[in-house]
């Protein structure tokens, strides 16, 4: 079955360490996603990318880049930690009909 | 901007029905979703209607849509202790491609 996954499913890093979270699709979406996930806040969308070498910020991409050389992968990097980026991060990918997106079982980041 | 808006909280006894409610403020949304999270896990849909829909309804989940009011409800029936999770409305703009989200509300199912 095709599947989304995430990796690692938790991290804890200290402020300014570069971390890389990483995010696998064998639906073969053109369509990825990565969301954060803070209370009060919902989900809020912080880089995406509609195909292979294109990327796009969010609404919250301040601190994160993403790189797109294939259609499975999309990982997302944060170049220098922060407390404020501790959260749970939700990598989606998206069937381009429908709008419907899958996503990842989330990535626990601690930041201290 | 395009924004998306839900109750934290909803409190319901175990055999009521749920009612779960969200406004929207993009009038050109194409398709409107409700996924659902359990604890420590993603989101998995639950359901979606198209914009020229009024009502959805499959099995014990109903999904009705005011577009004039720019409003989508979600009324489950039976509320069994296994539906408490957070529920997500997200709205899928034309205008730009992206799907909005709501807060979540959590949806609490006493015995």
């Amino acid at each position: 079955d095709a599947e989304i996954t995430q990796s690692p499913r938790h991290k804890i890093t200290e402020t300014g360490r570069q971390v890389t979270l990483a995010c696998h699709q064998t639906w073969n979406h053109n369509n990825m996603f990565w969301y954060r996930q803070d209370l009060g806040h919902g989900l809020r969308l912080i880089h995406y990318s509609y195909g292979v070498h294109d990327t796009n910020k969010g609404e919250v991409s301040d601190g994160y880049s993403v790189s797109r050389s294939n259609t499975e992968d999309l990982p997302l990097t944060l170049e220098s930690a922060a407390s404020s980026q501790t959260s749970v991060y939700f990598c989606a990918s998206s069937d381009t009909n429908t709008g419907e997106l899958f996503f990842g079982e989330g990535s626990r980041l601690t930041v201290l | 901007g395009e924004d998306v808006e839900q109750s934290l909280f909803l409190s319901v006894r175990e055999g009521d029905s749920s009612v779960i409610n969200c406004t929207y403020t993009d009038s050109s949304s194409t398709y409107l979703y409700w996924y659902k999270q359990e604890p420590g896990a993603g989101l998995q849909l639950l359901t979606y209607i198209f914009s020229n829909m009024d009502m959805k309804q499959d099995q014990r989940l109903t999904v009705l849509l005011n577009k004039k009011d720019k409003h989508l409800s979600l009324r489950i029936a039976d509320t069994q202790t296994g539906d408490s999770a957070i529920y997500f409305c997200a709205v899928l703009s034309s205008n730009t491609g992206k799907l909005i989200f709501g807060q979540g509300t959590t949806l609490q199912v006493k015995p």
